[in-house]
């Protein structure tokens, strides 16, 4: 199975920061990973899609890049309503395999 | 509106079986591959299993291979996961959720399965 190795598992920012996680494959997966918001208590949700294809109705400050192997989700300006745990997962082939998790918490 | 709605969750035994449902309305549930997704109490987010439009493919994780059986009634829209021979690394939130090409898209609110003498 493919490893998604997310990092940090965790980080404290203040509304305004660049935010920066990065997901990194065990092997080759071409641009097929996505990327998830979920909030406590609720479903993820799909924020990113083909490694940086926005998903409609997602605000433009999200962005995701890289293949192969290295993946970035950038927060341009962190907001207050997107402090919640973010996760890559990777769709290249079955199974499907999410990294660990990145905790984004209030400074 | 598109929804996903997960029921069947409990608390079983150690070895025990449990069914669990994702009743769909707001689309045409035919027409999509489905999944199940599960998360430990404070725990990150696991796939678990997907089956094609038609249910005559599916996928599973190592994890459960063998004791879970994904499946789906399309006249019903409603998917379905077996859960035979549980153990307490199951206990889990369980969430359904649509596949496109996009990824995973639409997601159910989750059934909680504890797995606990």
């Amino acid at each position: 199975a493919i490893q998604m190795t997310q990092s940090p598992s965790s980080l404290s920012a203040y509304v305004g920061d660049r935010v920066t996680i990065t997901c990194r494959a065990s092997q080759d997966i071409r641009n097929d990973l996505g990327w998830y918001q979920q909030k406590p208590g609720k479903a993820p949700k799909l924020l990113i899609s083909a490694a940086s294809s926005l998903q409609s109705g997602v605000p433009s400050r999200f962005s995701g890049s890289g293949s192969g192997t290295d993946f970035t989700l950038t927060i341009s300006s962190l907001q207050p309503e997107d402090f919640a745990t973010y996760y890559c997962l990777q769709d290249y082939n079955y199974p499907l395999t999410f990294g660990g998790g990145t905790k984004v918490e209030i400074k | 509106e598109v929804q996903l709605v997960e029921s069947g969750g409990g608390l079983v035994q150690p070895g025990g079986s449990l069914r669990l449902s994702c009743a769909a309305s707001g689309f045409t549930f035919s027409s999509y591959w489905m999944h199940w997704v599960r998360q430990a109490p404070g725990k990150g987010l696991v796939w678990v299993s997907r089956i094609n439009s038609y249910g005559s493919s599916t996928n599973y994780a190592d994890s459960v291979k063998g004791r879970f059986t994904i499946s789906r009634d399309n006249a019903k829209n409603t998917l379905y996961l077996q859960m035979n021979s549980l153990r307490a690394e199951d206990t889990a939130v369980y969430y359904c959720a649509t596949s496109t090409p996009s990824g995973l898209l639409t997601w159910g609110q989750g059934t909680l399965v504890t797995v606990s003498s």
